[in-house]
C-alpha cells in the first residue's frame, strides 16, 4: 500500500535551475497538496487541486507552477530556484467531500545553493 | 483567511507525565481539527481529529477537547512513552469538499519523552 510517492527525495539545485517534484497518489483521492516545511514556519500550502482539472494558489504561491496531470498525479515546478525555496516539500491527498483526512507523502528535501 | 497559534513551541516532560499542546484558531466557520504527529524524516500522520459539534474525543491515551466559544482546542497525552517523541501539529479547516477545504497548521511542538 504504496499511499502518497514523491520524487525525488533529495535535490541539490544552483540558483536559476528549474526542476519538477512528483506526486503520486493510489487511493483514488480526488484533492491533492503541495506543502513546504521550513523550521519555525509550520507546514505552509503553496498550491492544491480540490479536483481533476482544477489547481488554486495557497499561502505562498510565489515562485511556483503546478500541474493536475491527472487523478493520480499532482507535480510541482520551479522554473527558477532561488536559495529561499531551500526547503522540505510534502505532497499530500485527501479523499474529498467524504474524507476529511489528509494523507502526506515522506517529503522532498530540495536545497537551492 | 484562518490562521492558526499553537503553544508551546518545545515541551520537556518526564515519561508517564501528561503532556498537553494548546490551539486557538480565528475563523468561526471552520469546523475540523486534526492533530498530526510528525516523526524525524518522516511525513506528518493523522492521529486524531475532532468536528466542531463535539467537544472532547479519545483514542486509548490521546484525548482532544474543543471550546468552539473561545476557538480553541488541546491535545492531550497521557501516560508519555518515549516513542511519543516527536513534532506535533494542530491544523483547521472547514470540512466537505471543493476549494473550501485548505487545512491551515500551527506551527508545531517539539515533544521529547525524557525515560
Amino acid at each position: 500500500n504504496a499511499g502518497v510517492t514523491q520524487t525525488p527525495k533529495f535535490q541539490v539545485l544552483k540558483t536559476g535551475q528549474s526542476m519538477t517534484l512528483q506526486c503520486a497518489q493510489d487511493m483514488n483521492h480526488n484533492s491533492m497538496y503541495w506543502y513546504r516545511q521550513d523550521p519555525g514556519m509550520g507546514l505552509r500550502l503553496i498550491y492544491y487541486s480540490a479536483s481533476e482539472g482544477t489547481t488554486d494558489k495557497g499561502e505562498v504561491p510565489n515562485g511556483y507552477n503546478v500541474s493536475r496531470l491527472n487523478k493520480r498525479e499532482f507535480s510541482l515546478r520551479l522554473e527558477s530556484a532561488a536559495p529561499s525555496q531551500t526547503s522540505v516539500y510534502f505532497c499530500a491527498s485527501r479523499q474529498g467531500i467524504s474524507g476529511n483526512t489528509i494523507y502526506f507523502g515522506e517529503g522532498s528535501w530540495l536545497t537551492v545553493v | 483567511g484562518e490562521n492558526v497559534e499553537q503553544h508551546p513551541s518545545t515541551l520537556s516532560v518526564q515519561e508517564g507525565d501528561s503532556a498537553v499542546i494548546k490551539c486557538t484558531y480565528s475563523d468561526s466557520a471552520s469546523n475540523y481539527f486534526p492533530w498530526y504527529k510528525q516523526e524525524l524524516g518522516k511525513g506528518p500522520q493523522l492521529i486524531i481529529d475532532i468536528r466542531s459539534n463535539v467537544g472532547e474525543k479519545k483514542d486509548q491515551r490521546i484525548a482532544v477537547t474543543l471550546n468552539k466559544t473561545a476557538k480553541h482546542f488541546s491535545l492531550h497525552i497521557t501516560e508519555t512513552q518515549p516513542e511519543d517523541s516527536a513534532v506535533y501539529f494542530c491544523a483547521a479547516s472547514m470540512s466537505g469538499g471543493g476549494s473550501n477545504y485548505k487545512l491551515t497548521f500551527g506551527k508545531g511542538t517539539l515533544l521529547t519523552v525524557n525515560p
